[in-house]
C-alpha cells in the first residue's frame, strides 16, 4: 500500500508558538488529504479537506485561521496550528486519497502535539 | 452533519469468546471501511466494502456491508490477545471530497 510519513513524530511547545506538521505522499500522487485530529480515547475527526493547488475546506466548528493547511504539491501537504494553546494538544493525523472513489485511504503515523 | 455510531464503545472477552462491533450511519455511504488502531498507534486498514451487501472475511475476522449502505458490522471468531485495540468503521460520504467519517470506536479488551 501506499506509505505516509509525518513529521515530526512529536512535538512539545510552548503556548503561543507556532507548530508546523509535515504530511508527505511517499510513492503516489495525493490529490487529496485529510487532517485528522483525536483526542485520547476518542474517534478521529476530521478538520479539513485539502486539494492540490486550492483552498482546504473546513469542518464546522475548525478555526481555518488557527490551523493553516497549506497543500502546495501532489506530495506535501502541512498544518500549521498558529497561536498553540494547552487545549490543542492532540494526535494530529494526515491521510491521503488517491483519483478513485474506491481508492483506500492510507493514514500516516501521526503527529503527537503537547502544548505546555 | 453525518454521524457515525459505533456500539458497543467497550467489550471485554475472555481469549476463545467471539466480539461483534457494530457500526450505523446517519446517511448512505459509498463505502465503507474498518480500521484497528492500537494505544499509541495510527489507524490501520483492515479492509473496504463497496457493495450493498457484500460480506467479506480475512481469516478469523467477518465483515458485512448492509443493504441499505447504512450499517456494517465486524466479527472476531474466537479471539486472541492480539485482537486488542480499538476498532473503527469509517463511512465514505455521498459528498463533495468523499470524505471520510470515522465511526465512535469499539474497544476491545481480550483477557488470556
Amino acid at each position: 500500500g501506499a506509505v505516509v510519513s509525518q513529521h515530526p513524530s512529536r512535538v512539545i511547545c510552548k503556548s503561543g508558538t507556532s507548530v508546523k506538521i509535515e504530511c508527505r505522499s511517499l510513492d503516489f500522487q495525493a490529490t487529496t488529504m485529510f487532517w485528522y485530529r483525536q483526542f485520547p480515547k476518542q474517534s478521529l475527526m476530521l478538520m479539513a479537506t485539502s486539494n492540490e493547488g486550492s483552498k482546504a475546506t473546513y469542518e464546522q466548528g475548525v478555526e481555518k485561521d488557527k490551523f493553516l493547511i497549506n497543500h502546495a504539491s501532489l506530495t506535501l501537504s502541512t498544518l500549521t496550528v498558529t497561536s498553540a494553546h494547552p487545549e490543542d494538544s492532540s494526535f494530529y493525523i494526515c491521510s491521503t486519497l488517491g483519483l478513485s472513489v474506491s481508492d483506500t485511504q492510507y493514514f500516516g503515523p501521526g503527529t503527537r502535539l503537547t502544548v505546555l | 452533519g453525518q454521524q457515525v455510531m459505533q456500539i458497543p464503545q467497550y467489550q471485554h472477552v475472555q481469549e476463545g469468546e467471539d466480539f461483534t462491533t457494530y457500526c450505523n450511519s446517519s446517511t448512505t455511504l459509498s463505502n465503507i471501511q474498518w480500521y484497528k488502531q492500537r494505544p499509541g498507534g495510527h489507524p490501520v486498514f483492515l479492509i473496504q466494502l463497496v457493495k450493498s451487501g457484500e460480506v467479506k472475511k480475512q481469516k478469523r475476522l467477518t465483515f458485512q456491508f448492509g443493504e441499505a449502505k447504512k450499517n456494517s458490522s465486524l466479527h472476531i471468531t474466537a479471539t486472541q490477545t492480539t485482537d486488542v485495540g480499538t476498532y473503527f468503521c469509517a463511512g465514505r460520504m455521498n459528498t463533495g471530497f468523499q470524505k471520510l467519517v470515522f465511526g465512535t470506536g469499539t474497544r476491545l479488551l481480550v483477557s488470556p
